[in-house]
């Protein structure tokens, strides 16, 4: 199956910093997806990117499909953007399949 | 309007009981899927519907697992005689088709004592 990897698994800035998240694909896709998780657990959606470039707000995101690739940008963070954020793809008619995730700490 | 929405949002469950978890999703998508959480990890996929149908089941761990969705909306994961490595968030997703955005409930979160 796919494997998803996510870079990096965790990452310090203190707030107004400016970070870029990296998700690996291994096979083509057709859905690609960010989300962050909040400390309540909710899944919240940043992203539906299976290609190109979206912005919004301090977020944006880009795919790059022929290479496997996806990166997340967030910019002037804020210590509400702590988190954990997820990179998970999928191909026709299947289950988004998650990668580790990359916890985010944000601090005053 | 109304996202996914997921019952109890929390269940404590002596070893050997039945759970059942509900999952509402948004109204008018097609597919459904269920997905376990475990601490410190990605959500990993237990089963898939569209609209009433069950179209893979691959994940369920095992045979005291089983999802239903009779009428095409609501949708219940049973997990009968709990084990402690049930202990988990079970999330519940929706989208309009399986191929495009799927949206997540809030979760449940399972802890078998």
């Amino acid at each position: 199956g796919i494997q998803v990897e996510q870079s990096p698994p965790d990452l310090i800035l203190q707030e107004g910093a400016n970070s870029t998240l990296r998700c690996n694909f291994s096979d083509s896709v057709n859905n690609l997806q960010w989300f962050h998780q909040n400390p309540w657990g909710q899944l919240i959606n940043l992203f539906y990117i299976p290609s190109g470039t979206k912005q919004n707000g301090r977020l944006s995101a880009t795919t790059v499909a022929t290479e496997r690739y996806s990166l997340l940008y967030i910019s002037s963070s804020q210590t509400t953007d702590s988190g954990v954020y997820f990179c998970a793809v999928n191909q026709a008619g299947t289950a988004l399949i998650f990668g580790k995730g990359t916890t985010l700490s944000v601090s005053s | 309007g109304a996202g996914v929405s997921q019952s109890p949002r929390y269940k404590v469950a002596k070893r050997g009981q039945d759970v059942a978890l509900r999952c509402d999703p948004i109204s008018g998508h097609v597919s459904l899927f269920w997905y376990q959480q475990a601490l410190g990890q990605g959500p990993e996929f237990l089963t898939y519907f569209q609209n009433e149908a069950q179209l893979d089941k691959s994940g369920l761990p095992s045979d005291r697992f089983f999802a239903e969705r009779p009428e095409g909306s609501v949708s219940t994961l049973k997990i009968q005689r709990t084990q402690q490595e049930d202990s988990a968030v079970y999330l519940c997703a929706s989208s309009l088709v399986s191929t495009i955005e799927q949206y997540f409930g809030p979760g449940t979160r399972l802890t078998v004592t």
